[in-house]
């Protein structure tokens, strides 16, 4: 099993739609999430941070829930801009010198006119 | 600032071959790693640094070598290149370990 599942998708929405991703982590000692956005053939570029208050920034909604090891994203008015691969990801290093980074495969969206 | 650098963007190798992947960062950054980008998969961690003259492996090193002798430079090595290494390779870096990562624009390596 992934230590990071994501829904490959792809989601076909029209503009306009709200759309959610949902990523489960299977390493409960996961102390850090974000959601990262990748556009075809680049690099991936931070999104936002996921706190567990749950945070918003603009359209996009992001929340976490570590009792069920659960992190979403939710994207509302979906332009064509938003067309791209989000991908989830954790880190559960608790020591300064501790990397454990890992990265769900992606969902693919794709917003049509 | 020009953020992550990466060099080349593409490259070919045969089988056998060594080359070395440079990345470069002019933000100050302490923590700079390596991962590689297959299809289906997520990006996974080859090599990390928490500084100069500090790297540590991550999930997937063999065939990889790094040294950090500089705190703006991150260069990966591939001792001797194999198809399975085909793959898109990113450098990234951050303030700390538990901060967002920026990545460089990667680097397509084909192996044949």
């Amino acid at each position: 099993r992934k230590e990071v599942e994501q829904d490959p998708g792809p989601f076909n929405v029209p503009e306009g739609a709200t759309v959610a991703f949902n990523c489960t982590y299977s390493n409960s000692a996961s102390q850090s999430f974000f959601w990262y956005r990748q556009d075809c053939r680049k690099e991936p570029k931070l999104l936002m941070s996921v706190y567990s208050s749950g945070n918003e920034d603009g359209r996009f909604t992001a929340q976490l829930n570590r009792a069920s090891q659960y992190i979403s994203l939710l994207i509302r008015d979906s332009k064509l801009s938003d067309s791209a691969t989000y991908l989830c990801v954790v880190n559960r290093a608790l020591e300064y010198n501790n990397n454990d980074m890992r990265f769900g495969a992606g969902t693919r969206l794709t917003v049509k006119p | 600032n020009a953020g992550v650098t990466q060099t080349p963007k593409f490259q070919v190798l045969k089988t056998g071959q060594s080359m070395t992947l440079q990345c470069a960062q002019d933000m100050n950054h302490e923590y700079m790693s390596w991962y590689r980008q297959d299809p289906g998969m997520g990006l996974r961690l080859i090599h990390y640094s928490v500084g100069a003259g500090i790297t540590d492996q991550g999930e997937v090193p063999n065939g990889y070598n790094v040294s950090r002798s500089t705190t703006e430079d991150f260069p990966l090595r591939l001792l001797s290149a194999a198809p399975s290494q085909t793959s898109v390779y990113f450098c990234a870096s951050s303030y700390t370990r538990t901060q967002n990562e920026f990545f460089g624009p990667g680097t397509r390596l084909t192996v044949l």
